[in-house]
């Protein structure tokens, strides 16, 4: 079964630290893949996708993503970041169906000020 | 601004009494979908409307059942909650056709089983 794991479960870092949170993916075929961000209290949005192309992917609040095939890994980055970007993040696949998202347990990140 | 509204947030039942969430969207969108959420584990696919074609995932409890009524309204009736049932529901739409796989999502419905 097709399955998106997240690395870490807690990440606890100071504002302007670098960010890198870690998504590999298990299915080998064609992939869709996205970013998704919890902030407290409010509906997971949209960080940034990819579906071909160019593997470094651009997102909204500076994050970006790069889709590495060869080692089935989509990892969050951002250079610098805020107090704000406090949430959880999900990374996901599309089903081999393409009708549903396989979600990753999530990681909490927490940005001190 | 266009959206996925689901009500109650949160919602409180007792165990085995029947309870129904709902969902509506002002996007237009031909896909709705219901995702389960238990603490500290990610969100799973219960079921989704592609219109009005209703598609159950495999491995989803016959407790659970959906209605569609519209293109803006989906409906996730839990038959008989029981303790395991506790859990954030999700509602999100996607459409279908443009190669746009993106999901929006509600804020959720937090449901209690005393």
């Amino acid at each position: 079964a097709q399955s998106v794991s997240q690395h870490n479960h807690h990440v606890i870092l100071s504002e302007a630290a670098s960010l890198e949170l870690g998504c590999n993916y298990s299915y080998g075929g064609t992939v869709n893949l996205f970013w998704y961000v919890q902030y407290p209290g409010q509906h997971l949005q949209l960080l940034l996708k990819y579906f071909s192309g160019d593997p470094l992917v651009k997102g909204i609040k500076g994050f970006e993503a790069e889709f590495i095939k060869s080692k089935f890994s989509f990892n969050l980055r951002k250079p610098s970041v805020q107090w704000s970007d406090t949430a959880e993040y999900f990374c996901a696949s599309l089903n081999q169906a393409g009708t549903a998202l396989i979600f990753g347990k999530g990681t909490t990140l927490s940005v001190s000020s | 601004d266009a959206m996925v509204i689901q009500n109650p947030r949160y919602q409180v039942t007792q165990f085995g009494k029947p309870v129904t969430l709902s969902c509506s969207q002002t996007l237009n969108h031909n896909v709705m979908y219901w995702y389960q959420q238990k603490s500290s584990q990610a969100p799973k696919l219960l079921f989704h409307y592609y219109d009005k074609d209703f598609n159950n995932e495999a491995d989803t409890p016959d407790n659970f059942q959906s209605r569609r009524p519209n293109t803006s309204f989906c409906f996730l009736d839990i038959r008989s909650p029981g303790l395991g049932d506790a859990a954030m529901y999700l509602c999100a739409t996607s459409r279908e056709g443009t190669g746009d796989y993106e999901q929006y999502f509600g804020p959720g419905t937090r449901l209690t089983v005393t």
